[in-house]
């Protein structure tokens, strides 16, 4: 039972354009969401979160948008840079006393010079 | 260096054996979680030890299993390894409750052959 999906295996973005990499969940139960970024060779390294009593959160170049109604999540890299070629994988966690991220199978973003 | 340590980076086994995975967690976190990722998988959740105990379980296979030491670095035991054992697996660490930052290692990449 896959709870959080993403769709779009792959994405190439021209540099200096906006990438949005879209998140999907099927468990209402969520509290939190989340993004992981990771390069080949590294470990995942944590990004950016949203609490679900939002629907955005913003830093820097990098915004979460929760649309609850939808189970949907969007994170948007504006503008993109070369250097933000990697996976993202998008996750979930359901409440303090369960510590568990549960991940999407990511997207691979490739920002075009 | 994200705090996390996995040790061995790589390591190429035959089927039918068994190995040892390697995790000290970043000093302060008293959480360990072990992930593994297949080729085209997001991360799957394997195990949690919080404190030396075991907190939650994933879809982790009985051939597998995992502790925590009063130290708290933490081993994954591998046995009777198969090739579709082969992937990534990384630690993550975390301070505990409500913490949903984790931090990953760069992970460990097993072969099976």
């Amino acid at each position: 039972d896959q709870q959080v999906k993403q769709n779009s295996p792959s994405l190439s973005v021209q540099e200096g354009r906006i990438s949005i990499l879209n998140c999907d969940y099927t468990n209402s139960m969520f509290d939190y969401f989340l993004w992981y970024k990771k390069y080949p060779a590294e470990g995942p390294t944590f990004l950016i979160s949203i609490s679900s009593i939002k629907d955005k959160n913003e830093d820097g170049r990098f915004t979460v948008f929760l649309n609850k109604s939808a189970k949907h999540l969007s994170l948007h890299i504006v503008p993109s840079q070369p250097g933000d070629s990697a996976v993202y994988f998008c996750a979930a966690i359901r409440d303090f006393g369960n510590e568990k991220l549960t991940f999407g199978t990511g997207t691979r973003l490739t920002i075009i010079p | 260096d994200s705090g996390v340590t996995q040790t061995p980076k790589h390591l190429i086994t035959a089927t039918g054996q068994r190995v040892t995975l390697r995790c000290s967690p970043r000093s302060g976190d008293l959480s360990v979680y072990w992930y593994q990722q297949s080729l085209d998988q997001g991360l799957q959740f394997l195990i949690q030890y919080y404190n030396g105990e075991e907190r939650a379980k994933g879809n982790i296979l009985e051939r597998f299993s995992a502790q925590q030491f009063p130290d708290l670095h933490s081993e994954l035991n591998l046995s009777s390894l198969e090739l579709g054992d082969s992937a990534l697996y990384f630690c993550a660490s975390s301070v505990g409750a409500a913490n949903y930052g984790y931090t990953f290692g760069s992970g460990t990449r097993l072969t099976v052959v």
